[in-house]
């Protein structure tokens, strides 16, 4: 059974960084069929994809434009996690952040998140 | 983006009623959605993938259809677990987007 475990900060000043870390258990972050996504949810903004990392002989990551240049995904494959590092956080950034993992496949076919993490609430604030 | 509009936002439903909630994307995504049920301090779980796959241990009682631009999320005898939020979301193009949600209240 594949477990995605969150940690991070609850609170983060503005201008300042934000990273959630996800550890896995059950499966292996550098299994190239698979794509560990990070998602963030908000009252404002709902359910907001923000990228996602896949391990095939190197890491590729696709970012969502409106955090492009802001975030960075990070892996650390002794411990089997990936990190999301998001900086010049504002306020319009407190969310609840998720790790959650899809397939991914080099011909186009349906994919979905399963599982998730339990989430993160991060409050950007001074 | 491909927007995902979901209908309606909140609807009031009683034990053992059908509800059927509908999901609007912005160009054809062929069967490329899914839907996911969340309750309060959860992350969302899915319940259906590629349109009208159950996921493994999701009751039948949800069900889904839809092509094209239309898709439907059908939830038959409705059991008191079902009060939540569900949202739909496409894989057919990056960004992944999701609808916004529509709540299914006690009545």
């Amino acid at each position: 059974q594949v477990q995605l475990q969150q940690s991070g900060p609850g609170l983060v000043e503005p201008s300042q960084t934000l990273s959630v870390t996800c550890v896995v258990s059950g499966d292996s972050v550098t299994r190239s069929s698979v794509a560990w996504n990070w998602i963030r949810q908000s009252p404002s903004r709902g359910l907001e994809w923000l990228g996602r990392t896949n391990y095939r002989s190197q890491w590729h990551n696709d970012y969502e434009e409106a955090v492009k240049g802001r975030i960075i995904f990070s892996a650390d494959t002794s411990k089997n996690e990936i990190s999301l590092h998001l900086n010049s956080v504002s306020p319009e950034d407190t969310a609840t952040y998720y790790c959650a993992r899809s397939y991914i496949s080099v011909i186009q076919k349906p994919d979905w998140f399963d599982p998730w993490g339990q989430g993160t609430l991060v409050i950007v604030s001074s | 983006d491909i927007q995902m509009t979901q209908s309606p936002a909140s609807l009031s439903a009683s034990v053992g009623d059908t509800v059927i909630i509908s999901c609007r994307s912005s160009q054809k995504i062929s069967s490329y959605v899914n839907w996911y049920q969340q309750k309060p301090g959860k992350a969302p779980k899915v319940l259906i993938y590629a349109v009208a796959s159950l996921q493994t241990g999701v009751p039948p009682r949800f069900s889904g259809r839809g092509s094209g631009t239309d898709f439907t999320l059908t939830i038959s005898n409705l059991q008191p677990e079902d009060f939540a939020t569900y949202f739909c979301q496409q894989s057919y193009r990056l960004p992944r987007t999701f609808g916004q949600g529509t709540k299914v209240e006690m009545k």
